[in-house]
């Protein structure tokens, strides 16, 4: 069952901050974000598992909430560089495959 | 750092022909994962395979798909008769733990269906 993500879209100045959500209806074995730059390859960022979770540092970090049900990524003070796609891709189960998100595109601007 | 390779990096084929698209994954890695990407979507999962069989797959992986696993080092995706519809990109991943560990993408193979 595919992930939920929110917004499709978000559009930051330098040094502002956003939060990208992926919500599922039901509990996740785990959750993985990735960023992807246009034409490149997805890039791992982290994954949660547990609970409760939060992980990261003090730039992006994400969590995951206890019903293991929602993930947020959050990317502090942004920079041109954090410009990209993210996705987060999820297990429900040990033996069902990663799916992702349809992914939130965000673009970070001087 | 070791990283997926994959090739060609471009692939441009006439419609109704045979592709097949090359990976080699991280050497210690022991799952192997098929993904493709339409232009502006998202990264569609195509087939997982571990201790040389497919685990999983989903239902854009049919008839048309196979993967195989030919020599301990390279794992290959197959697409017979290939479509207009075919055309995206190809991602390979591997990683050593399913769930646990994060799956290393290589840069993708651009199929291109004429």
């Amino acid at each position: 069952q595919q992930p939920v993500q929110s917004p499709q879209a978000v559009i930051l100045r330098e040094g502002e901050d956003a939060v990208i959500n992926c919500s599922s209806s039901k509990a996740l074995y785990s959750v993985h974000w990735y960023r992807q730059k246009h034409g490149e390859a997805p890039v791992f960022l982290m994954i949660l598992l547990k609970g409760g979770e939060q992980k990261g540092h003090e730039k992006i970090s994400a969590s995951f909430n206890e019903k293991k049900q929602q993930s947020s990524l959050y990317l502090t003070a942004s920079q041109l560089s954090y410009s990209g796609t993210y996705f987060c891709g999820t297990y429900a189960s040990g033996n069902t495959p990663l799916v992702f998100g349809k992914g939130t595109r965000l673009s970070v601007i001087a | 750092e070791p990283e997926v390779t994959q090739t060609p990096s471009h692939q441009v084929t006439q419609m109704g022909q045979e592709v097949i698209l090359r990976c080699v994954p991280i050497s210690n890695h022991l799952y192997f994962y098929w993904y493709r990407q339409i232009l502006g979507q998202k990264v569609e999962f195509l087939v997982s395979f571990y201790n040389n069989e497919i685990s999983e797959k989903s239902e854009i992986f049919d008839d048309q798909f196979s993967v195989e696993r030919p020599d301990g080092s390279n794992f290959t995706l197959k697409i017979r008769s290939t479509k207009l519809e075919d055309s995206a990109m190809y991602f390979c991943a591997s990683n050593r733990d399913r769930g646990y560990q994060p799956q290393h993408f290589g840069d993708g193979t651009r199929l291109s269906i004429l």
